[in-house]
């Protein structure tokens, strides 16, 4: 089955900066791969999604970048703000929504 | 629109009791999924329906473990006898079906299950 891995598993950087958080998967046949942000205590929420057919997305300050012959994605957040704290998930999805498999997450910590 | 709604939001029980979980998905979803989060880890997927047929129930352990959507809309999960590691949020999503074109998943607040 699928097998999603991330890094870093924490993450601190000054407000201002850029964040960024990558995420490798095993199974080629995952075509679509989503980016939920989860606050304490919170529920998870779709920030930004990229499927196969593209290499790039880009949604104001954040932004994905996709690498299907690596198998790797990454979540780029940039001018980062204290509100960005929070766990990031990537995931991976085949194309008929089954084999949906979240990675382990990332807790970022934006310092003021 | 209304969310995914879940109920109850918090349950506590001792090992070996019995505990069902119910969620109500976004009007118009036609898949739901279960995830059990523990702490500190990411939403691992119990069961998947798509309508009310299953379609990924893998990572179920289905000797505790049971899941329905008799009718394709609202669902139970349902845990007996539990034990101290079931202890986690039990989330409920539900999204469009593949194919519809938005595959986001909307999540329900969990029920944060407390197995003592």
């Amino acid at each position: 089955g699928e097998n999603v891995e991330q890094h870093p598993s924490t993450l601190s950087v000054q407000e201002g900066d850029s964040a960024v958080i990558k995420c490798t998967y095993s199974d080629s046949a995952s075509n679509y791969f989503p980016w939920y942000k989860q606050e304490l205590g919170k529920r998870p929420q779709l920030i930004i999604d990229i499927r196969s057919n593209v290499g790039e997305k880009k949604d104001q300050r954040i932004a994905v970048t996709l690498n299907k012959t690596a198998k790797h994605f990454s979540l780029h957040i940039t001018e980062t703000q204290p509100e960005d704290s929070a766990v990031y998930f990537c995931a991976a999805m085949e194309n008929y929504g089954q084999n949906f498999v979240f990675g382990p997450g990332t807790r970022l910590s934006v310092l003021p | 629109e209304a969310g995914v709604a879940q109920s109850p939001r918090y349950k506590i029980i001792e090992k070996r009791q019995s505990v069902a979980f119910w969620c109500n998905p976004i009007s118009g979803h036609a898949t739901l999924y279960w995830y059990q989060q523990i702490l500190g880890q990411g939403p691992k997927l119990l069961i998947q329906f798509q309508n009310n047929g299953v379609v990924d129930d893998s990572q179920l352990p289905k000797d505790r473990f049971s899941a329905e959507r008799l009718k394709g809309v609202d669902s139970t999960l349902k845990i007996q006898p539990a034990k101290l590691e079931d202890s986690a949020v039990y989330l409920c999503a539900s999204s469009l079906l593949p194919g519809q074109g938005v595959r986001e998943q909307f999540f329900g607040p969990g029920t944060r299950l407390t197995v003592l």
